[in-house]
């Protein structure tokens, strides 16, 4: 089955430290995205990649940071500079250049 | 500021009734539009789109208006059914150099009573 895998569902962080949330695709796509939700507002882009070993910043990458080492795999971090990280965080991606996004399941990340 | 806005935050019908869904554009460059479909807890999953050189495009349940002059896209569903109770994101996308990229609304919960 082809698809976007992220974990954890449900991720706790304390003051002070950083974590990083997984997202893994299977679908041979280039691009990759991550995206924030808070509660009853929209998505909001935070990092996007659109081939490996390349990204870039979107809307609110403040205190967040990615890599893109494989195709598959675009980690996301966040870092103890982002003093509201509570939301629900989505991983997405496409074909370059794709107009379609295809989304993971999402995490939670709330803060202790 | 908002480039993308759907000022309804929530929206309740009737079973069998017409679900109107409405989105607001600000960006004259968009060039195509898409609507999703988010249940709690789960990711969105791509329901319709439309090109901006299209005023409509319609699948199944689900039907796409597009006004360009006015800026303004709308979901039309009918008939309702209590499993389209969920969020519905309008999203719009820009093409430039460094790719596609979507905008998205804040989003309208749909509630389908039975």
């Amino acid at each position: 089955d082809g698809g976007i895998t992220q974990s954890p569902k449900y991720l706790f962080r304390k003051e002070g430290q950083n974590v990083t949330l997984s997202c893994e695709q299977n679908l041979n796509h280039d691009a990759m995205y991550w995206y924030r939700q808070d509660p009853g507002q929209g998505l909001r882009l935070i990092y996007y990649s659109q081939i490996v070993n390349d990204f870039q910043k979107g809307d609110i990458a403040e205190g967040y940071s990615v890599s893109r080492e494989k195709k598959e795999s675009f980690p996301l971090t966040v870092t103890s500079a982002q003093k509201n990280p509570t939301a629900f965080y989505l991983c997405a991606s496409s074909i370059y250049r794709g107009r379609r996004l295809f989304f993971g399941s999402g995490t939670q990340l709330s803060v202790l | 500021d908002q480039q993308v806005k759907q000022n309804s935050p929530s929206l309740s019908v009737q079973e069998g009734r017409i679900s109107i869904l409405n989105c607001d554009y600000t960006n004259s460059m968009f060039d195509y539009f898409l609507w999703y479909k988010k249940y709690p807890a789960e990711g969105p999953t791509f329901l319709i789109s439309i090109s901006s050189i299209k005023d409509k495009n319609e699948d199944g349940r689900f039907t796409v208006f597009l006004n360009k002059s006015a800026k303004h896209l709308s979901l039309h569903i009918v008939p309702s059914q209590p499993g389209d109770s969920a969020v519905y994101f309008c999203a719009a996308l820009l093409s430039n150099n460094a790719g596609n990229m979507l905008t998205f609304g804040g989003g309208t919960r749909l509630m389908v009573k039975p």
